[in-house]
């Protein structure tokens, strides 16, 4: 079975740049999150989808970042414009619905954002 | 505060050694814990997942433990290898939302 595919796997931009991230489920997984991860804490939810459409966004600073999954498949996640402090490391992660979003909760490879 | 805490928050261990990390949450109502590996500038890989009714679970050389009356957990390795070094993170899942609380990490550096 083929994993979560991210990409790039790294990017350096200057800030006050724009950004972009892909990311491709596990074919047949209904929900899909994007993480950020900043050198030595733990993963924050940004985003929650279930289809196409926004469970779960609470976390998500909506001035800059952006986020949409259009058909209910890949999604992608902007940042615009960039600041120093969003240097990290942005997985998405996808799971089944039902009990199966336990034994199914698949991340990412990540990509590591560096804004200089 | 945070809901899942974990220690030590790093350790360096002599490779062929054991180790144990701490994981201490105060999410309710519980659904399971999970220990992730997370190699650096890699996305996290899961190592066990444990449900209420589970107090043992291993994967190879890793072990985890959870004892949900005193919300604790903790992730046991067995003769350390180099490539066992990274950060370990605990995952903690709320019944009914399915909201995942994580732990910061334990960053493990195994020398030889």
């Amino acid at each position: 079975e083929a994993g979560v595919a991210q990409s790039p796997r790294y990017k350096i931009i200057e800030k006050r740049q724009s950004v972009a991230f892909w990311c491709n489920p596990i074919s047949g997984h209904a929900t899909l999150y994007w993480y950020q991860q900043i050198l030595g804490q733990g993963p924050k939810l940004l985003i929650q989808f279930q289809n196409n459409g926004v469970v779960d966004d609470s976390q998500l600073p909506k001035d800059r970042f952006s986020a949409e999954r259009l058909k209910g498949v890949d999604s992608t996640l902007k940042i615009q414009p960039a600041k120093l402090e969003d240097s990290a490391v942005y997985l998405c992660a996808s799971s089944p619905v039902g009990s199966g979003i336990n034994y199914g909760y698949t991340f990412g490879s990540g990509t590591r954002l560096t804004v200089v | 505060k945070n809901q899942v805490e974990q220690s030590p928050q790093s350790l360096i261990i002599l490779e062929g050694k054991n180790c144990t990390l701490q994981c201490n949450y105060t999410v309710s109502p519980f659904s399971n814990l999970r220990w992730y590996k997370q190699d650096t500038g890699r996305g996290p890989v899961s190592l066990t997942i444990m449900t209420f009714s589970e107090n043992t679970k291993s994967n190879g050389r890793y072990t985890a433990t959870l004892d949900a009356d005193t919300k604790q957990s903790s992730l046991h390795i067995t003769a350390s290898q180099l490539s066992d070094s990274a950060s370990y993170i605990c995952v903690v899942t709320a019944w009914g939302n399915n909201r995942l609380a994580f732990g910061k990490g334990n960053q493990v550096v195994v020398i030889p």
